[in-house]
């Protein structure tokens, strides 16, 4: 079975600093990997995702994630975060399998600072 | 045009009441889902639908029975609230022919039993 780990719950930055947000994974395959980012009273919207090619991934946003399979990681980082940014992101994974089904992770808050 | 859209928004019931919480989807999707997510922000899934056909049914108490009218909507009806079973709840939508593709989630329905 599949499980993701984001070992962060909350994460401080200041706004325009550099931000990385840590996702570990468990799988025996290779995974397909998510990034989602929830706003305060919102629903989830993807990010970006990794599937094959090339590990280095862009999302939206200002968004990018490393997928690194010798570290079972999918970490995601921006190089300057705005206020904005301030939300609570999920990782997840996609196993094989008929159903489908992404496992999240407990997600990581991010709160930024002016 | 919302992509998918949950009502209401916002559910304050007492407990031992049976309450509604509606879900369409206009992307032509196949498959729905329901999410419980409690207050520590942990994502849980409940129920898929494909093609108004139940796939998935987690443990979720029989109280919570879903029902897809169609492959636009997915209805979820909870009989007998009790106190847990606040949280927010998401429904989701994917089309299921790929492993890759992205959950588009509405904006949640918080439910609040008092």
């Amino acid at each position: 079975a599949q499980s993701v780990t984001q070992p962060d719950i909350h994460i401080t930055v200041s706004e325009g600093a550099s931000l990385e947000l840590r996702c570990n994974y468990s799988y025996g395959a290779t995974p397909y990997l998510f990034w989602y980012v929830q706003s305060p009273g919102q629903g989830l919207q993807l990010l970006l995702k990794y599937f094959s090619g090339d590990t280095l991934v862009q999302g939206i946003k200002g968004f990018e994630a490393e997928f690194k399979r010798s570290q079972s990681s999918f970490n995601l980082r921006k190089p300057s975060v705005h206020w904005s940014d301030a939300a609570e992101y999920f990782c997840a994974v996609v196993g094989e399998g008929g159903s489908y089904i992404p496992t999240f992770g407990r997600g990581t808050s991010l709160i930024v600072h002016p | 045009d919302t992509a998918v859209s949950q009502t209401p928004k916002y559910l304050v019931t007492q407990m031992g009441n049976d309450k509604s919480i509606k879900c369409e989807q206009n992307l032509g999707h196949d498959t729905m889902y329901w999410y419980k997510q409690d207050s520590k922000k942990f994502l849980k899934i409940m129920f898929s639908y494909n093609n108004k056909e139940l796939i998935i049914n987690e443990t979720v108490p029989n109280r919570f029975s879903p029902k897809s009218p169609d492959k636009a909507h997915l209805n979820l009806h909870i009989n007998s609230l009790e106190l847990g079973d606040s949280a927010v709840y998401f429904c989701a939508s994917q089309y299921r022919g790929a492993r890759a593709d992205t959950q588009y989630f509405g904006p949640g329905t918080r439910l609040t039993v008092l």
